[in-house]
């Protein structure tokens, strides 16, 4: 079946500096999509979405890149502190059906350096 | 913090035995998902829960089942467990079944199959 996926499993960057979390995504379907972050013992906490119809998106810190040609989504995160050491996910939700059923990727690991 | 709480926290059981998670959605949330996140995995869907009934089903089978309560709140039934179905176990909660509305997830409950 069709699934999100992630290019790298781990990331380490720098405080201070900005990061970028790339994922791949195949259901050419799908028209929502959401980045998460999980830190240790803890549930997914929502940091961004984006729609389809869109191509870009900023929140606070953050910026959502989707490039629906290439089916890629980035997520980029600006003067990365040391509280954004977690896992990042990306989930996408198909337009088929009609539950809010999110497809993850496997996950991320960003690590925050002093 | 999401509002979404989960009882219990931890849990052991061996294989063949039963068991039934708990979830508190957040206030005014009318729909609860289900999610099991094996180690080093995301998230995979289970099922979602909307006004009592099921609306929606990952590949899981028959084994899992759950309900709804009229207050929302909702739990999550596994029989005849297996080792695999060690993971940690995650409630989402949202105020309705799909647009856009966005998943708040709990800490969720760890589960572990000897």
């Amino acid at each position: 079946g069709e699934s999100v996926g992630l290019h790298l499993p781990t990331l380490s960057v720098q405080e201070g500096d900005n990061s970028i979390i790339n994922c791949a995504y195949s259901n050419s379907a799908s028209d929502y999509f959401i980045w998460y972050k999980q830190e240790s013992g803890k549930g997914p906490q929502f940091i961004i979405d984006i729609r389809s119809n869109m191509d870009k998106r900023q929140g606070q810190r953050v910026t959502v890149l989707l490039n629906k040609t290439v089916k890629h989504l980035s997520l980029q995160i600006a003067a990365t502190q040391p509280g954004d050491s977690a896992v990042y996910f990306c989930a996408e939700n198909p337009t088929s059906g009609s539950a809010r059923q999110l497809t993850f990727g496997s996950g991320t690991q960003l690590t925050v350096l002093p | 913090e999401t509002g979404v709480t989960q009882s219990p926290t931890h849990l052991i059981k061996t294989r063949g035995q039963q068991v039934t998670l708990r979830c508190s959605s957040q206030s005014g949330h009318n729909t609860v998902s289900w999610y099991q996140q094996a180690l080093g995995q995301g998230p995979q869907f289970i099922f979602q829960y909307y006004r009592e009934e099921e609306n929606g089903r990952g590949n899981f089978p028959p084994r899992f089942s759950g309900l709804q309560f009229p207050n929302y709140s909702s739990e999550l039934n596994v029989n005849a467990l297996e080792l695999d179905d060690s993971a940690l176990y995650l409630c989402a909660s949202s105020l309705g079944t799909f647009n856009n509305e966005k998943l708040f997830f709990g800490s969720g409950t760890q589960l572990s199959v000897l």
